[in-house]
């Protein structure tokens, strides 16, 4: 069955560096996503990304934060000067086309921020 | 805007028993609502997805049920085991592109 693949699965990285998620959504579908959960925390909607542009974003996400899908395949996130509070795990998803289809998530990528 | 609620926020019962675990939202306007399990430090797996039209989607021994006049859905586990040990979240859909709210989740624990 298609899968939703996240790497890295741990990053560990300086408070102020510049940090890039990817993602790899499943092939045919066209709405992808951020969530992020910090520990203990709830998980919590980042960003929609739709037809190459940004459908709705969170409070969260705040100048820091960018997306971008660089080509056909992968769906990034970008942290420009991460924060001691951006530690987190942060969940990408995507999904077909259709207001009842499901989300399909990857198995996340543990941000630690030293 | 779109709140989930999860009750009870942790369980711990015999393995065998059957238990019910609680979804609340307030927003009744959803096309659907997923249930995942989370187990700890891993990622999301999606168990079941009800569709507004429905009352019930059942796979194994999960059964979910949804009433969204009353904003409630249920997650029912038959028969427990020691590896229906985890987290179980409910989210709810919202907004143009579907965002998901999830609740905080219940924290079940299967005991020998």
């Amino acid at each position: 069955e298609p899968e939703v693949t996240q790497t890295p699965s741990h990053q560990v990285t300086q408070m102020g560096q510049e940090v890039i998620l990817r993602c790899v959504p499943i092939s045919n579908h066209l709405y992808f996503y951020w969530y992020r959960q910090i520990l203990g925390q709830k998980v919590e909607f980042l960003v929609s990304f739709y037809n190459n542009e940004i459908s709705e974003k969170s409070e969260i996400f705040d100048d820091q934060f960018s997306v971008e899908r660089p080509d056909g395949s992968n769906f990034t996130l970008k942290i420009r000067s991460t924060k001691l509070e951006d530690s987190a795990m942060y969940f990408c998803a995507s999904r077909v086309t259709g207001m009842r289809q499901p989300q399909h998530f990857g198995d996340g990528t543990r941000l630690s921020i030293l | 805007k779109q709140e989930v609620t999860q009750i009870p926020a942790a369980l711990s019962v015999p393995e065998g028993e059957n238990l019910v675990l609680n979804c609340s939202f307030t927003d009744s306007a959803i096309y659907n609502l997923q249930w995942f399990r989370q187990d700890p430090g891993k990622g999301l797996t999606s168990l079941l997805l009800i569709q507004s039209s429905q009352r019930e989607q059942t796979s194994g021994r999960l059964n979910a049920s949804l009433d969204k006049s009353s904003g409630r859905s249920t997650l029912y586990i038959a028969a427990s085991q020691p590896g229906d040990s985890a987290t179980y979240l409910c989210a709810a859909p919202t907004g143009g592109g579907n965002k998901l709210t999830f609740g905080t989740g219940t924290q079940l624990k299967v005991e020998l």
